[in-house]
């Protein structure tokens, strides 16, 4: 059965403050990707990975940075913590396929509120 | 640019009616159009897809037509359950690069 699993259901963090956000999937995919999800604005892009150590911008990746060191892991960094950060954040990670037929599969998300 | 507008909701019905969520975008190119459901408290998951003009994408009794006439993805489902209570997104790919452009979501609230 496919899993992409988030590190936390739900976080609190103080402004200023440092925060990781993990994701790890377990069905050998290429791709990874951060999206963060707003009332009345869906989800948008973050940053996405197409392979190890490798890294894109997404739609709104400022105050945000990532890390991909295993293919089966995609880490979501906050640099310095502020309270416009506070946000549904969710992983997908799709397979290598033909063309732009691939499905994302999603976590089930981290819930990140910043004091 | 991609873009992807649905309805706004919320969408209350009651149990056994008629679903038409409303989806259209913009694109450049031939992208892949997608439905994702969101139910409480979990992460985004495939409803169903289609690829290609006038295909139709069909799962758990929704379905939904790809339009490139009126460039629009409309989701419908003929007799609505409680259980179908949840966020619904439009979405599409625009070509090969893997990403997928959402609409803001549209919640449905079915009621007894």
């Amino acid at each position: 059965d496919v899993k992409v699993t988030q590190s936390s259901r739900y976080l609190v963090k103080r402004t200023g403050e440092k925060v990781f956000l993990e994701c790890v999937q377990d069905m050998d995919h290429e791709n990874m990707f951060w999206y963060r999800q707003d009332p009345g604005l869906g989800l948008r892009l973050i940053y996405f990975s197409y392979d190890v150590k490798m890294k894109e911008k997404g739609d709104i990746p400022e105050g945000y940075s990532v890390s991909r060191e295993k293919k089966e892991r995609f880490s979501l960094i906050l640099e310095s913590a502020s309270t416009n950060q506070t946000s549904m954040y969710l992983c997908a990670s799709s397979g290598l396929g033909t063309g732009n037929t691939d499905t994302q599969y999603f976590g089930p998300g981290t819930r990140l509120t910043v004091l | 640019g991609n873009s992807v507008t649905q309805m706004e909701g919320p969408v209350t019905l009651s149990e056994e009616a008629f679903l038409t969520i409303n989806c259209t975008y913009t694109a450049t190119g031939y992208p892949s159009l997608f439905w994702y459901v969101q139910y409480p408290g979990e992460g985004l998951q495939l409803l169903l897809k289609a690829t290609k003009a006038d295909d139709k994408g069909s799962n758990k009794g929704f379905e939904a037509t790809y339009r490139k006439e009126t460039t629009s993805f409309h989701l419908e489902k003929g007799s609505v359950q409680v259980s179908d209570s949840a966020v619904y997104f439009c979405a599409l790919s625009p070509g090969n690069t893997g990403k997928l452009i959402f609409g803001q979501g549209t919640t449905l609230q079915v009621k007894p």
